[in-house]
């Protein structure tokens, strides 16, 4: 398999635009994990599906964060309008169950203007 | 609730010293547990897992054992290399919910 993919790898914007990172899942995987990591604030977990289904979304930081996942295949998210602040690496994640081991994608890196 | 308490890096080594990172939880209900690792620039990967208790983990030399009456999972390895510089995080899982991540403990080998 070719494990979680994550596009694109790096991402430079201006303050403002909008920004949208992709994610595929592990085929047969029916959770899906969105992820921001910063120095400041280590590893934080944005949102996560469970079969398509968004289940909890409190750690998205504010309105500007959205996240869809239209089929099982295909993550989204995206920032609009874009900050300074948003600068950070983005990880996808993916899994069996909620519960189970994630496997993690090569995140895409942001850096924002 | 449930939660993950790591010790602080960094962790600086000597290459081939022993190594031990700590970590100790909290949980509502019998969790399962997980140590993760993140080398420079890549994602975070599994490197190993318990489920029970009493239960050892190991994977590319490294070891942590589920200790129920004392809420914890250090990691250790006999001897660490250069290469073993990375971030590790440990995690736990109860059924039904997603996993908790600790903030993450750097480890530095030097040559």
């Amino acid at each position: 398999d070719a494990g979680v993919i994550q596009s694109p790898r790096h991402e430079v914007t201006e303050m403002g635009q909008e920004v949208t990172l992709r994610c595929k899942p592990i085929s047969g995987h029916n959770s899906l994990f969105w992820y921001r990591q910063t120095m400041m604030r280590g590893l934080e977990l944005l949102i996560y599906f469970n079969n398509n289904v968004p289940i909890d979304d409190s750690g998205m930081p504010e309105d500007r964060f959205s996240a869809k996942m239209p089929n099982a295949s295909f993550s989204t998210l995206k920032i609009q309008p874009s900050e300074p602040r948003d600068s950070a690496v983005y990880f996808c994640a993916s899994s069996l169950g909620v519960q189970e081991t994630q496997y993690f994608g090569p995140g895409t890196r942001l850096l924002v203007l | 609730g449930n939660s993950v308490t790591q010790m602080e890096g960094p962790v600086t080594l000597s290459e081939e010293a022993f190594l031990t990172i700590n970590c100790t939880y909290t949980a509502t209900g019998y969790p399962s547990l997980f140590w993760y690792v993140q080398y420079p620039g890549e994602g975070l990967q599994l490197l190993l897992k318990a489920t029970k208790a009493d239960d050892k983990g190991s994977n590319k030399g490294f070891e942590a054992t589920y200790r129920k009456e004392t809420t914890s999972f250090h990691l250790e390895k006999g001897s660490v290399q250069v290469s073993d510089s990375a971030v590790y995080f440990c995690a736990l899982s109860v059924y039904g919910n997603k996993l908790v991540f600790g903030a993450g403990t750097i480890l530095r080998v030097k040559s």
